[in-house]
């Protein structure tokens, strides 16, 4: 069974730029959730989503944003990027009591 | 104050010693309890995960909930180099969807 798949797995940006991260879950699973995760502050929850509607979201500022389409795949946004949005970034799709990560999305705002 | 606080370690044993981790919360809603292993570079993998106090077990990992005392423990018998990881407890209220995570303790095996 494929696991959790993040693209791109790697990503340089400037400040300003605006930037979209790829999630696909484990096939059945209907819900996906963001983390981002930093040596300071640990893994933070961003937002998750369920059959294509945000279920819960997290204490991040608006240029967070994200959804989900109809095959469960997840996109999540990050405009005007500032240079503490250098972080990974970890999709992770779950059912009910399990949850699995991807790989991560490393992103370097510069 | 955080809702997780994890023992910040690092943690250095020799090869075969029993390990403990742990972990406490303050939301007494918290109902999912889990403990991942992250490597370096890498996602977070999930190790256990249980929703009632007492223990359950699974090869040389040995997952313990203690509600009452808000309190989480993981336990690793028989230690490895191949463990040395960053390990991270978890708790959800409803799903894991949400989760809150600890800082994570990082755990040193030396052979």
């Amino acid at each position: 069974k494929a696991g959790v798949t993040q693209t791109p797995r790697y990503l340089i940006k400037t400040r300003g730029q605006q930037v979209t991260l790829s999630c696909s879950p484990i096939s059945g699973h209907r819900s996906v959730s963001w983390y981002q995760q930093t040596p300071g502050q640990g893994l933070q929850f961003l937002f998750e989503y369920f059959s294509e509607t945000q279920r819960n979201k997290g204490n991040f500022p608006g240029r967070f944003s994200g959804r989900q389409f109809s095959n469960s795949r997840s996109e999540m946004n990050v405009s005007t990027l500032e240079l503490g949005d250098s972080a990974l970034y970890l999709c992770a799709s779950s059912i009910v009591d399990e949850q699995f990560f991807g790989p991560g999305t490393r992103l370097t705002v510069l | 104050q955080k809702e997780v606080e994890q023992d910040p370690g690092p943690l250095s044993v020799p090869e075969g010693a029993i390990v403990s981790l742990n972990c406490t919360y303050s939301n007494s809603a918290f109902q999912y309890f889990m403990w991942y292993r992250q490597y370096s570079r890498k996602g977070p993998e999930l190790l256990m995960y249980t929703y009632s106090s007492g223990n359950k077990e699974d090869g040389r990992f040995t997952a313990q909930v203690d509600k009452s005392s808000k309190y989480i423990s993981l336990f690793i018998r028989d230690s490895q180099p191949s463990d040395s990881a960053t390990y991270l407890c978890a708790m959800s209220e409803v799903h894991a969807g949400k989760s809150t995570f600890g800082d994570g303790t990082t755990l040193t095996v030396k052979p």
